[in-house]
């Protein structure tokens, strides 16, 4: 299974964007790469996945850098109920989730 | 909303103990997975299926067992509850082809053994 790399943590302001990085290095050309969130207490809810474009939904966007070995998860407007641990995972043809440390976000108010 | 459902939410065991987590799911997935979850650690994959009568083992060891008679359902044992085995259990199920479908995921079941 293909690694991501994430900062541990990232803090943010309220009602400003937030930029999630990611790398992933050794992805290969038919991993997707998907974005998931975990708020305290509660199972991980999906965000947003991508193969190679840029992709927007309601909750984020996805950046996909050209080489494929990085990705950005952008929040447009943080809101304290956004704190939670962001991971960015690569899903193989299998279709496994493999979960990492993920990045845990806070938001000040 | 996520159709998929587990139970119990919390359960507190005697050691040696046999105990059955629930998982079932309205949605009609073909996919659902079971990942064990310590507090403020990342999750790990045990236990995965693709299908009725198709389980596998995930990427963490784990002393459970599975099965996936029906489509809906996937029930995880532990034949003899031990301390280590305290932990969260989740549940979730995906849809679709391959690597695209989102997983849903359920509330987890919090297990602690005496």
């Amino acid at each position: 299974d293909a690694k991501t790399t994430q900062p541990n943590s990232m803090e943010s302001n309220e009602e400003e964007p937030v930029h999630l990085p990611c790398n992933h290095s050794t992805i290969s050309g038919t991993d997707y790469i998907h974005w998931y969130r975990q708020l305290p207490s509660q199972g991980p809810e999906y965000v947003i996945h991508g193969l190679t474009s840029n992709v927007n939904n309601r909750m984020a966007s996805l950046a996909i850098a050209e080489d494929r070995k990085s990705s950005t998860l952008i929040l447009h407007r943080a809101t304290l109920r956004d704190a939670a641990v962001y991971y960015c995972i690569l899903r193989d043809m299998g279709g496994k989730l493999i979960f990492g440390q993920g990045t845990e976000l806070s938001v000040k108010p | 909303e996520a159709d998929i459902y587990q139970t119990p939410r919390y359960l507190v065991i005697g050691t040696g103990k046999k105990i059955t987590l629930e998982c079932s799911q309205t949605m009609g997935h073909d996919k659902m997975y079971w990942y064990q979850q310590d507090p403020g650690m990342e999750l790990h994959l045990i236990h995965y299926s693709y299908g009725v009568n198709s389980t596998e083992k995930g990427d963490l060891s784990s002393e459970s067992t599975v099965s996936r008679i029906r489509t809906e359902h996937f029930p995880l044992t532990l034949e003899s509850a031990r301390p280590s085995h305290t932990s969260q259990y989740l549940c979730a199920s995906s849809g679709g082809r391959g690597n695209t479908g989102e997983l849903f995921f359920g509330e987890g079941s919090r297990l602690t053994v005496l």
